[in-house]
């Protein structure tokens, strides 16, 4: 399977604990993005890289979540001292810049359930 | 601040009826607007680009800057076109999207 690949598909944890979700894109694309999606909402955008630079960073993100893509490959997506407000889908996708935006490719997402 | 209006949460259309889901954003520069279809148990997927002028799958969607919409429509609605559709802009200097909340279409036999 050559899409983007997200790991944990689930994720259960308790109020405070730390997670950390990755995320595979597609080999050739250079930008990565997270977004995270609530219950009757679209995607809303966290944050975004090109190659292993983060370029941009939601105000959504607290200081409590971190993204790195180290070598401009994967990517990890970090929640330290999670609250229940942080159970939501995250979504990963990617995208090839410099061919023109032909739009994100998705993954199937991680859902965070707090408790 | 840019955003994304889909006004209804739910359309249901007869089988072999059209169908027309209503985008409205607000932004005041030049917008690329797109629609993703997210089908029961699959991932979110890019349906079309407005650049790209396409139809995809008897799908079109028309970007009225005057009315700032990008409707999307479909003449003939077919079962299968049962999905839940999203709306999204793309603001000049950024790759990030803004989407909006989703409308779920549901075509009956």
């Amino acid at each position: 399977d050559t899409g983007v690949s997200q790991d944990p598909r689930h994720k259960i944890t308790k109020r405070g604990q730390n997670v950390t979700f990755r995320c595979d894109p597609i080999s050739e694309h250079n930008r990565l993005y997270w977004y995270r999606q609530t219950l009757g909402q679209g995607p809303e955008f966290l944050t975004y890289f090109q190659n292993e630079a983060q370029l941009e960073k939601s105000r959504l993100l607290s200081d409590r979540f971190s993204a790195e893509r180290p070598k401009g490959s994967f990517s990890t997506l970090e929640i330290q001292r999670t609250e229940q407000g942080d159970s939501a889908m995250y979504l990963c996708a990617s995208s090839f810049f410099g061919q023109g935006n032909y739009g994100y490719t998705f993954g199937s997402g991680t859902r965070l359930t707090v408790v | 601040a840019q955003r994304v209006t889909q006004p209804e949460k739910l359309l249901s259309v007869f089988k072999g009826a059209p169908v027309e889901l209503k985008c409205n954003y607000s932004y005041s520069g030049s917008p690329e607007l797109f629609w993703y279809v997210q089908y029961s148990r699959q991932r979110l997927q890019l349906l079309l680009r407005h650049i790209s002028r396409e139809s995809i799958k008897g799908f079109t969607a028309d970007l009225n800057k005057g009315e700032t919409s990008f409707h999307l429509k479909k003449p003939f609605a077919q079962e299968e076109d049962s999905a839940m559709y999203y709306c999204a802009l793309r603001t000049s200097g950024t790759y990030k999207y803004i989407f909006g909340t989703g409308t779920r279409l549901k075509v009956l036999a």
